[in-house]
């Protein structure tokens, strides 16, 4: 079935350092991906979303990468703070409507 | 920077009785959602609503579970009949509708039933 997923549920990395924290989807017609992140007790947040006809996009600090061949999404964050540390969720609109469909997240912590 | 509300940020309820979770939209969003998250697991879809009716709904989303806008600000889920398994965070989210943009998160409302 369609399913987004994430490869690795933790990741640890050093202050400073770059972060790459990847995500596998199945649906070769995905159009539109979004990551997220979500710190404890909190909502998700918006980070940056992808669109198919692009394979890279950039904001602050962070890039996310779309191979479509491999159906592969990554997301980079540069310069990794402690304030990085959350839990990031790939996301992609299925089922015809609206709804978001959640990979399972990756937790990244950030060690000083 | 406008954005989702959500309240209360914690409830206790007993099981069997009804609770209404509130969410504030951002202002200008036009489609509406009801996630949850049970602690330790993925974030869940549970109903979409746009113009003023359900658009999609989960299996998650039984006949214990409604939602209403009351008014042109407020967004509402309501759970009939609670069961110890309702409990979990609950995220409303929205979105403005156009085809750049993304669904924003309110902070959540814990939910715990006993």
């Amino acid at each position: 079935g369609e399913s987004v997923g994430l490869h690795l549920p933790t990741l640890s990395v050093q202050e400073g350092d770059n972060s790459i924290i990847n995500c596998a989807y199945s649906n070769s017609a995905s159009d539109y991906f979004i990551w997220y992140k979500q710190e404890s007790g909190k909502g998700p947040q918006f980070i940056i979303d992808i669109r198919s006809n692009m394979d890279k996009r950039q904001g602050q600090r962070v890039t996310v990468l779309l191979n479509k061949t491999v159906k592969h999404l990554s997301l980079q964050i540069a310069a990794t703070q402690p304030g990085d540390s959350a839990v990031y969720f790939c996301a992609e609109p299925s089922g015809g409507g609206n709804k978001l469909t959640f990979g399972t997240g990756t937790q990244l912590k950030v060690e000083l | 920077e406008p954005e989702v509300t959500q309240t209360p940020s914690h409830q206790v309820t007993q099981m069997g009785q009804e609770v209404i979770l509130r969410c504030v939209p951002i202002s200008n969003h036009l489609y509406f959602y009801w996630y949850r998250q049970i602690l330790g697991q993925k974030v869940e879809f549970l109903v979409s609503f746009y113009n003023n009716e359900i658009s999609e709904k989960s299996e998650i989303f039984d006949d214990q579970f409604s939602v209403e806008r009351p008014d042109g600000s407020n967004f509402t889920l309501k759970i009939r009949s609670t069961k110890l398994e309702d409990s979990a965070m609950y995220f409303c989210a929205s979105e403005r509708g156009t085809s750049s943009d993304s669904q924003y998160f309110g902070p959540g409302t814990r939910l715990l039933v006993l």
